[in-house]
């Protein structure tokens, strides 16, 4: 089946970039997402790319897809301790249909 | 934006009885809904899929029997937990399934944190 993989934890210093990996196992991806979870709360959902789609911007959220290794990546411009979170990857063959989590990577910032 | 809620936030609640976790979408209609359950430190598990006006969709090793779900109407979706352990404590978290221009994603409640003793 498919299996999303994050690595658990990634620490910065406040106005540093983040870079939070995802790989991904199944080739039938269609979309990829990222999702934030604050303490206590609902994922909220950041941004999304479509597999036909090597990068995305969105302000200081840059996505990058390498589609033959299978591979995400979330990058956080000039972090700031508000990033501070659990984030998600999460795929799904189609756009209606279930999406498989990743166990999400605690980004912790240091001011 | 599309807006998800939940009720109860929270709930604590005795071994042996039933609690029902509610989660509506606000502003838009949902056909799908999904209930995952997260564990601390822990991924989202997703536990069922839930249609409107059909039998909600159970993913394999979560019992329908115990966690009965029932999508009445395009707003709402309801979980119970029945005959609640404590080993069923948990976050409960429901997403409800709308469009972000051209593409369906998911929006998610806040969450139902349930305490069983």
């Amino acid at each position: 089946g498919e299996d999303v993989e994050q690595s658990l934890f990634l620490s910065v210093r406040e106005g540093d970039s983040s870079v939070i990996n995802c790989t991904y196992t199944d080739s039938s991806s269609t979309y990829l997402y990222w999702y934030k979870q604050e303490p206590g709360a609902g994922l909220q959902l950041l941004t999304y790319i479509f597999s036909n789609m090597d990068m995305k911007q969105d302000q200081r959220l840059t996505v990058l897809l390498n589609k033959k290794d299978k591979h995400l990546s979330l990058r956080i411009a000039d972090t700031q301790t508000g990033d501070s979170a659990i984030y998600f990857c999460a795929e799904s063959m189609t756009n209606a249909g279930k999406s498989t989590f990743g166990d999400g990577t605690t980004l912790t910032v240091k001011p | 934006g599309a807006v998800v809620s939940q009720h109860p936030s929270w709930v604590i609640c005795k071994s042996g009885t039933s609690v029902k976790i509610e989660c509506r979408s606000l502003d838009f209609q949902a056909t799908t809904m999904f209930w995952y359950r997260q564990f601390p430190k822990q991924s989202l598990m997703l536990m069922a899929t839930s249609n409107e006006g059909s039998k909600a969709t159970y993913e394999q090793g979560v019992e329908k029997d115990k966690f009965l779900i029932n999508h009445a109407s395009l707003t709402l979706s309801t979980l119970t937990v029945t005959s609640a352990h404590p080993e069923d404590s948990s976050f409960y978290i429901c997403s409800a399934r709308g469009t972000s221009g051209s593409m369906y994603t998911q929006y998610f409640g806040p969450g139902t944190r349930l305490t069983v003793l």
